[in-house]
């Protein structure tokens, strides 16, 4: 199956964390992602990690993997209103890419 | 500079008028993808290029089809646009290795679909 799935709202005061989080069922990803959308535009590849690894840090950003789990996180550290925006995270199998149903993430000042 | 290029990026056509939605990239990249997106969904797959092999999605309609002349440019056509069409439209690539997996796809702006 190819079913990833999100939370559909997060809401976090501005300079608190926000975690995002993403389960797949697919077990041959290789590469998972998380992309950003801003209203009227096209998805931001913001991060990604490699379905072999746990764990990766990229400046405020950090991913989570448990792959035993088939469960996807990403830390967003210190938010602030330009965050606010729809998450995704995707999984990358066999040529293609497949995309969870979105988090909307509300930044409150 | 923009990698994945879309135009237009807002396209209005009339209910059943044929479109061509186009799609250019300078990555040189051999898998080309067109996602459809409605409102406060997630992107939805229709069909992907592996070079010039062409991959459907078995629940995309007939009503949609896509052309890759080169590696550099994809086409997609929607034969007789319907009001459930009006959507935005993505257009993604990405490198496929051997084996087939790919690494991360790169997403142009979208064209938004409007049927009147």
């Amino acid at each position: 199956g190819e079913d990833v799935e999100q939370s559909l709202f997060l809401s976090v005061r501005e300079g608190d964390s926000s975690v995002i989080n993403c389960t797949y069922t697919d077990s041959s990803s290789t590469y998972l992602y998380w992309y950003k959308q801003e209203p009227g535009a096209g998805l931001q590849l913001l991060t990604y990690i490699f379905s072999n690894m746990d764990m990766k840090q990229d400046q405020r950003l950090t991913v989570l993997l448990n792959k035993k789990d088939k469960h996807l996180s990403l830390r967003i550290a210190d938010t602030q209103t330009g965050d606010s925006a729809i998450y995704f995270c995707a999984e990358a199998t066999y040529q293609k890419v497949t995309f969870g149903t979105g988090t909307k993430l509300q930044v409150i000042p | 500079d923009a990698m994945v290029i879309q135009n237009p990026r807002y396209q209005v056509t009339q209910f059943g008028k044929p479109v061509t939605l186009s799609c250019s990239q300078t990555l040189n990249h051999n898998v080309m993808y067109w996602y459809q997106q409605k409102s406060s969904q997630a992107p939805k797959l229709l069909f992907h290029y592996y070079d010039k092999d062409f991959n459907n999605e078995a629940d995309t309609p007939d009503n949609f089809q896509s052309r890759r002349p080169n590696t550099s440019f994809c086409f997609l056509d929607i034969r007789s646009p319907g009001l459930g069409d009006a959507a935005m439209y993505l257009c993604a690539t990405s490198r496929a290795r051997h084996g087939g997996l790919s690494t991360e796809a790169f997403f142009g702006q979208g064209t938004r679909l409007t049927v009147v």
